[in-house]
């Protein structure tokens, strides 16, 4: 079946500009979650959504960055006011929860952030 | 702070060579332990995964993973590596038995030369 899609694969954007990133997860997966990976600082947890409940927004680097989930399924990453810093890969997975944290994360091909 | 720590960035080996990837992570009473492959310009793939039972764990394309308590570590080997193995590989943690997020290392990036 389809796995996790992410869009744009690229992205190329000005400094100051506000930038989205999509997440189609697997189908029939409550959990997503959100990660960043830069050079040199390997893949950093932003945020986690599962089923109705509050999302976890511990890893978020600042108030720039939000994420929502419409109808359990979709999520938009949303980066405010982008800063060079935070050009990276920022990957999108997804999982079915199992219990007991047993779960495994699925991964999409990432989006690609450039800010100039 | 709970950590997972790849103690090689970068692995240069020949084919046919055998590999090991270090992987230690900062102890806790319930773990889970994860090994992802990541080739150029894809995302993470899983390669495979401690959750209980035997600490001796097989993957795919012929990897094995051994969870070690006393040493808190996950290493991961193939006894003889091909030139599409050359990847990044990443270590992964759940601690305590809890849904969310993975802790990840930095990752260590294999090289696999004729």
């Amino acid at each position: 079946g389809a796995g996790v899609s992410q869009s744009p694969s690229n992205k190329v954007t000005e400094k100051g500009k506000d930038v989205e990133l999509r997440c189609d997860p697997i189908s029939g997966h409550t959990a997503l979650y959100w990660y960043r990976q830069s050079l040199g600082q390997g893949l950093e947890f932003l945020i986690y959504f599962q089923g109705n409940s509050a999302p976890d927004k511990s890893g978020l680097p600042s108030d720039r960055f939000s994420a929502e989930r419409t109808g359990g399924s979709v999520s938009t990453l949303t980066i405010q006011r982008t800063q060079q810093e935070d050009s990276a890969v920022y990957l999108c997975a997804s999982s079915f929860i199992v219990g007991g944290g047993q779960e495994t994360q699925y991964f999409g091909p990432g989006t690609r952030l450039l800010v100039l | 702070a709970q950590s997972v720590t790849q103690l090689d960035s970068q692995v240069p080996v020949f084919e046919e060579a055998p590999v090991e990837l270090r992987c230690n992570y900062s102890s806790s009473v319930s773990v889970y332990l994860f090994w992802y492959v990541q080739y150029p310009n894809q995302g993470l793939q899983l390669l495979l995964k401690y959750l209980s039972g035997s600490t001796l764990v097989k993957g795919i394309n012929g990897f094995e993973a051994e969870f070690n308590k006393s040493q808190t570590s996950f290493h991961l080997r193939k006894p003889s590596v091909h030139i599409s193995d050359t990847a990044e590989y990443f270590c992964a943690v759940k601690y305590g038995g809890s849904q969310g997020n993975l802790i990840f290392g930095k990752g260590t990036k294999l090289s696999v030369k004729p």
